[in-house]
């Protein structure tokens, strides 16, 4: 079954800095990528996806690319503020056939 | 308003004392999923659900039942909880890929 990797798992930037998660998932029929934020006492909530037909997509200050060949995906945080510190988490998952498998997840911290 | 709940949001038990946890979900989702999340492990399912009466396995189902009679509803029962089931449990659902998490259950079993 699909097996996805996530570093680090910590990671303080200075505010105004740039913030990189990075996967590597196992199943190379995987073909959704969906990234999770889970804000301290909340429940995980979607702030990004990408599918396996393009190779980067971005939403204001965050932006996700897949590389399928290496099968790793990284999400990208510019700008970073202090709202941006939480768990996040990615998955993969063949498209409607299969649970999502998560990451470990990654607690990121913003100093101000 | 579209939404996952549980309940309830916090429980303190004993152990073999059993217990459920409910879940609903009013968007007419055919998937549903239960998950515990512990310190470094991240979210792990339990017992996930494709449609009404349709179980299966996640990765860690030791200790827990489920049941899907009705396409809004997915209880995880405990029968006989033990100390390692204190955990935080998040119920989801989802009709395509992006998942709709619940509140949350933090459960301490004594």
């Amino acid at each position: 079954g699909e097996n996805v990797e996530q570093h680090p798992s910590t990671l303080s930037v200075q505010e105004g800095d740039s913030a990189v998660i990075k996967c590597t998932y196992s199943d190379s029929a995987s073909n959704y990528f969906p990234w999770y934020k889970q804000e301290l006492g909340k429940r995980p909530q979607l702030i990004i996806d990408i599918r396996s037909n393009v190779g980067e997509k971005k939403d204001q200050r965050i932006a996700v690319t897949l590389n399928k060949t290496a099968k790793h995906f990284s999400l990208h945080i510019t700008e970073t503020q202090p709202e941006d510190s939480a768990v996040y988490f990615c998955a993969a998952v063949v498209s409607g056939n299969t649970p999502l498998v998560f990451g470990k997840g990654t607690r990121l911290s913003v100093i101000a | 308003e579209a939404q996952v709940t549980q309940n309830p949001r916090y429980l303190i038990t004993v152990t073999g004392k059993k217990l459920t946890v409910t879940c609903s979900q009013n968007m007419n989702h055919e998937y549903m999923s239960w998950y515990r999340q512990d310190p470094g492990l991240g979210l792990r399912q339990i017992y996930y659900s494709m449609n009404v009466e349709v179980t299966d396995k996640g990765d860690v189902p030791e200790g827990y039942k489920v049941s899907r009679k009705e396409k809004r509803n997915f209880p995880l029962i405990l029968e006989s909880p033990s100390p390692n089931q204190t955990s935080l449990y998040f119920c989801a659902s989802s009709r395509g890929n992006e998942q709709y998490f619940g509140p949350g259950t933090r459960l301490t079993v004594t």
